[in-house]
């Protein structure tokens, strides 16, 4: 079975302060891990994937996240946030021919 | 392009009625997925299809829901009789013949938000 752990529920940080988002996964073998944004009242887009390759991956908005196998960890990152980067980040977890896996979210509250 | 098409966007309705929503996903994709957000429970997901074809609905809560793809433009999601634990965001998403399944790339609608009184 695969499973995701983000550790925070809500991260406060004010703009153009840097911001981490953590996520943990386990499963018994190789997966797909990424990171998907919800908007208020809006439904989930994607962020960033990791598929194989580097381990560090670029999405949009200037995010970016690193995957450590040795951690099992997943962890989403920007150097300097903006209000309008005030939404719900969800980490998941697939691995072959399997559906997603989210996490329960991360709450991300920039303030001026 | 028009993306995943959710209908309705809210629903307010009695508890013992019956709610049908409704999804149309992107075209040429071939894998359709139910999801519900709730604040308790997070995002569980309640079934998929592949190809029309329901591959895993364990996620399904119980008789009283029940999902159908009568083709591969469109989808329901079904609950009778309905109740206040219901209540949620319902979202749909659908993927690529290349991803979803093989690397979990989806596409997700706006969601239709039941409140069951």
């Amino acid at each position: 079975a695969q499973s995701v752990t983000q550790l925070d529920s809500q991260v406060p940080v004010f703009e153009e302060a840097p911001v981490e988002l953590r996520c943990n996964y386990s499963s018994s073998v190789s997966v797909y891990l990424f990171w998907y944004v919800q908007y208020p009242n809006q439904g989930l887009q994607l962020l960033l994937k990791y598929l194989s390759g580097s381990t560090l991956v670029k999405g949009i908005n200037g995010f970016e996240a690193e995957f450590n196998k040795s951690q099992t960890s997943f962890h989403l990152r920007k150097p300097s946030v903006h209000i309008s980067d005030t939404a719900e980040y969800f980490c998941a977890v697939t691995r072959l021919r399997r559906a997603l896996t989210f996490g329960s979210g991360t709450r991300l509250q920039v303030q001026p | 392009d028009a993306g995943v098409i959710q209908s309705p966007r809210h629903e307010v309705t009695e508890m013992g009625q019956e709610v049908t929503l409704r999804c149309k996903p992107i075209s040429g994709h071939n894998s359709l997925f139910w999801y519900r957000q709730t604040m308790m429970r997070g995002l569980e997901l309640l079934i998929y299809f592949n190809n029309n074809v329901p591959i895993d609905d364990s996620g399904m809560p119980e008789d009283r829901f029940s999902a159908k793809m009568p083709n591969a433009s469109f989808s329901t999601l079904k609950i009778q009789p309905s109740e206040p634990r219901d209540s949620a965001v319902y979202f749909c998403a659908s993927s690529l013949p290349a991803g979803g399944l093989d690397t979990g790339e989806l596409f997700f609608g706006e969601g239709s938000r039941l409140t069951v009184l």
